[in-house]
C-alpha cells in the first residue's frame, strides 16, 4: 500500500536555525515527489517536484533532496515567513494521477 | 490567468442537509482533483476528472459524495445528507495545461479549499 511518513510533526526554530524536514515513502513505481507549503487557512502552494533519486531543487532558503526511500526538505537560516506546514506527497504509477500526501510538518520560525 | 476558485469558502450545514461545493480550475486545465482535508491532516484523495470525464473516483468515502464535470471545466462536489465526520476542508486542484503529455507537467495547483462544518 502506497504511504508517505512526515517528520517530525512539528519544529520550531529560533530566526537563522537551519534544520532538515523528512519525507519517508513506500509507492509503487514513484512518478513524482512533491513538496507544498501550506498556510491556514489556505490551499497548498506548490513548491518542488523531484523524480529521481539524487535530483536536488533549490528555491531562496529552501532545497529538497530524493533518495529512493526518502526526501528531504532543508531550510537553510530561516526566517518567520517561512512558518507554516509543509506537506509532502507521492505520485505512484499504479492507479489514478493522484497524490498521496503526508501529514505535514507544521514549522514555526521564532525572530 | 487566475489560479484556482472554490467557492463558498465557508459552509455550515445541519446535518442531513445536502451542500454542492464549487471549483473553477486555472482555465485550459484538463485534469480536475477534489481532496478532502481534515483538521491536523494531508489531503486525501477523493476523485479525478479529465476533462468531463470522471476517470477515478475509489476516494469518494461513501455513495452521498458525488462530483460532476459537464463541461470539461467547472466542477461541483456534492454531499448528500450532510453527517459530522463530512466536516472538513474540500481542497480543488488542477494541472494538465491542454496540449500538455500527461507526465510532462505533474504540478497540481489547489484552490484555498472550502471549510465544511456539519452540526
Amino acid at each position: 500500500e502506497d504511504q508517505v511518513t512526515q517528520s517530525p510533526e512539528a519544529l520550531r526554530l529560533q530566526e537563522g536555525e537551519s534544520s532538515s524536514l523528512n519525507c519517508s515513502y513506500t509507492v509503487s513505481g514513484l512518478r513524482g515527489l512533491f513538496w507544498y507549503r501550506q498556510d491556514p487557512g489556505k490551499g497548498p502552494e506548490f513548491l518542488f517536484t523531484l523524480y529521481s533519486a539524487g535530483e536536488e531543487k533549490e528555491k531562496e532558503r529552501l532545497k529538497a533532496t530524493l533518495t529512493k526511500k526518502e526526501s528531504f526538505l532543508h531550510i537553510t537560516a530561516p526566517k518567520p515567513e517561512d512558518s507554516a506546514t509543509y506537506l509532502c506527497a507521492a505520485r505512484s504509477q499504479t492507479g489514478a494521477n493522484n497524490l498521496f500526501f503526508g501529514t505535514g510538518t507544521r514549522l514555526t520560525v521564532i525572530p | 490567468g487566475a489560479g484556482v476558485s472554490q467557492s463558498p469558502r465557508y459552509k455550515v450545514a445541519k446535518r442531513g442537509q445536502d451542500v454542492a461545493l464549487r471549483c473553477d480550475p486555472i482555465s485550459g486545465h484538463v485534469s480536475l482533483f477534489w481532496y478532502q482535508q481534515a483538521l491536523g491532516q494531508g489531503p486525501e484523495f477523493l476523485t479525478y476528472f479529465q476533462n468531463e470525464a470522471q476517470l477515478d473516483k475509489s476516494g469518494l468515502p461513501s455513495d452521498r459524495f458525488f462530483a460532476e464535470r459537464p463541461e470539461g471545466s467547472v466542477s461541483t462536489l456534492k454531499i448528500q445528507r450532510t453527517q459530522q465526520e463530512d466536516s472538513a476542508v474540500y481542497l480543488c486542484a488542477s494541472t494538465l495545461p491542454r496540449g500538455k503529455r500527461e507526465g510532462s507537467y505533474n504540478e497540481q495547483f489547489f484552490g484555498p479549499g472550502t471549510r465544511l462544518t456539519v452540526l
